[in-house]
């Protein structure tokens, strides 16, 4: 079946560091890829996402990379900010339709000033 | 961009009654939305997938008959609690697929429900 990996947390960085949270995936086929966050509280929003290898995902000054050779999608930020703290899911929907979103576990981040 | 309601936020009821729990698409279509269920510190749990016009898809483990979900509208899918105990204490969130078949489901905020 499908399956998401994700790294465990927590991670602790201060501001301004340079920020990786590892993802890697097993699927059939070519599954879309995302990163979805929640905050304290509050439900999910979509962060990025990447729909075919080699795609690049953005936002908010994250970035990850659909890699399908190494079958990953690695999260990146160059400057964390106190407010990036939460918590970040990697996820995968199958293609074809409407199907399941496999998450990974989850993990937090805490920024420190 | 796709924006998903939750209502209430909130709820906090006594053991043995029943919750409610609204989710809305409100700027699309959604032929299939889905409820999941997270523990403190945890990964969301599927519970359920819900069609417009036809029963839900319970996952494995999941009670059909405590967990009545009903996908009326295309905008409008509920989740209701039936004779609540405490360890259905838990965060609730629903999320959303537009009806032209994108990958990207859309969450709603979530909704905390504590059963005294």
């Amino acid at each position: 079946g499908n399956s998401v990996t994700q790294m465990e947390g927590p991670v602790t960085l201060s501001e301004e560091a340079f920020l990786t949270i590892n993802c890697t995936y097993t699927a059939t086929g070519y599954p879309s890829l995302f990163w979805y966050v929640q905050y304290p509280g509050e439900g999910l929003q979509l962060l990025l996402k990447a729909t075919k290898a080699d795609d690049k995902g953005s936002n908010k000054g994250f970035e990850a990379t659909y890699r399908k050779e190494t079958t990953s999608f690695h999260l990146e930020k160059g400057s964390v900010q106190v407010s990036d703290s939460a918590v970040y899911f990697c996820a995968l929907v199958p293609s074809g339709g409407y199907q399941k979103v496999t998450f990974g576990i989850g993990t937090k981040l805490q920024v420190i000033p | 961009g796709a924006v998903v309601s939750q209502h209430p936020s909130r709820v906090i009821c006594k053991s043995g009654t029943s919750v409610k729990i609204e989710c809305r698409s409100l700027d699309f279509q959604a032929t299939t939305m889905f409820w999941y269920r997270q523990f403190p510190k945890q990964s969301l749990m599927l519970m359920a997938t819900s069609n417009e016009g036809s029963k839900a898809t319970y996952e494995q483990g999941v009670e059909k008959d405590k967990f009545l979900i009903n996908h009326a509208s295309l905008t409008l899918s509920t989740l209701t609690v039936t004779s609540a105990h405490p360890e259905d204490s838990s965060f609730y969130i629903c999320s959303a697929q537009d009806g032209m078949g994108g990958e990207t489901q859309y969450f709603g905020p979530g909704t905390r429900l504590l059963v005294l």
